[in-house]
């Protein structure tokens, strides 16, 4: 199965500020999706991205599948966007996602 | 109007005991996931099924058991239930299987924390 690795693992803001995260690929992905695990757990969609650019308010993400890596943009980060974020790729076998490690964000006001 | 739901959102249970937990979904999904995270925050497929039929099963103890009534609800039995077993499961749906667009974007129930004692 492919692997995702996510970067950074961690990453302490102060509110206002911008902040990027990585997800690379091993192989190719046919879906590529942006999560947010909300402090009570919740897993909230942030984005459906397998390829180009998508904006949604303060946040937007890029895939690039040729080089099989994709960013999520956080601008100016509030306490809330707080939580670990997640991305998941699925196989071109398709039938499931493989998600990565997971970012931890803390955003202090 | 919630579009995946698992009940019940906690579980707190004693070892050797059997139990299940109950999902469903009414976004007309042919593909649902459950999946596992541990206490690293780690997730990952425990079992995939599409229009009712076990299309994953990843590498999970047979203590493990996931039943598919129809294509809206996929429950998931656990039996013997051991203190590995604690961690959060949760429900996931989508059009899936190698559909290439938005459909098969996936869609996941609030969690359910299973603790095992």
């Amino acid at each position: 199965g492919i692997q995702v690795e996510q970067s950074p693992p961690d990453l302490i803001l102060q509110e206002g500020a911008n902040s990027t995260l990585r997800c690379n690929f091993s192989d190719s992905v046919n879906n590529l999706q942006w999560f947010h695990q909300n402090p009570w757990g919740q897993l909230i969609n942030l984005f459906y991205i397998p390829s180009g650019t998508k904006q949604n308010g303060r946040l937007s993400a890029t895939t690039v599948a040729t080089e099989r890596y994709s960013l999520l943009y956080i601008s100016s980060s509030q306490t809330t966007d707080s939580g670990v974020y997640f991305c998941a790729g699925e196989e071109t076998s398709g039938s499931r996602l493989t998600f990565g490690e997971g970012t931890q964000l803390t955003v202090n006001p | 109007d919630t579009a995946v739901s698992q009940t019940p959102k906690y579980l707190v249970t004693q070892m050797g005991n059997d139990k299940s937990i109950k999902c469903e979904q009414n976004l007309g999904h042919d593909t649902m996931y459950w999946y596992k995270q541990d206490s690293k925050k780690f997730l990952k497929i425990m079992f995939s099924y599409n229009n009712k039929e076990l299309i994953i099963n990843e590498t999970v103890p047979n203590r493990f058991s996931p039943k598919s009534p129809d294509k809206a609800h996929l429950n998931l039995h656990i039996n013997s239930l051991e203190l590995g077993d604690s961690a959060v499961y949760f429900c996931a749906s989508s059009q899936g299987l190698v559909v290439v667009d938005s459909r098969a974007e996936a869609f996941f129930g609030q969690g359910t924390r299973l603790t095992v004692v």
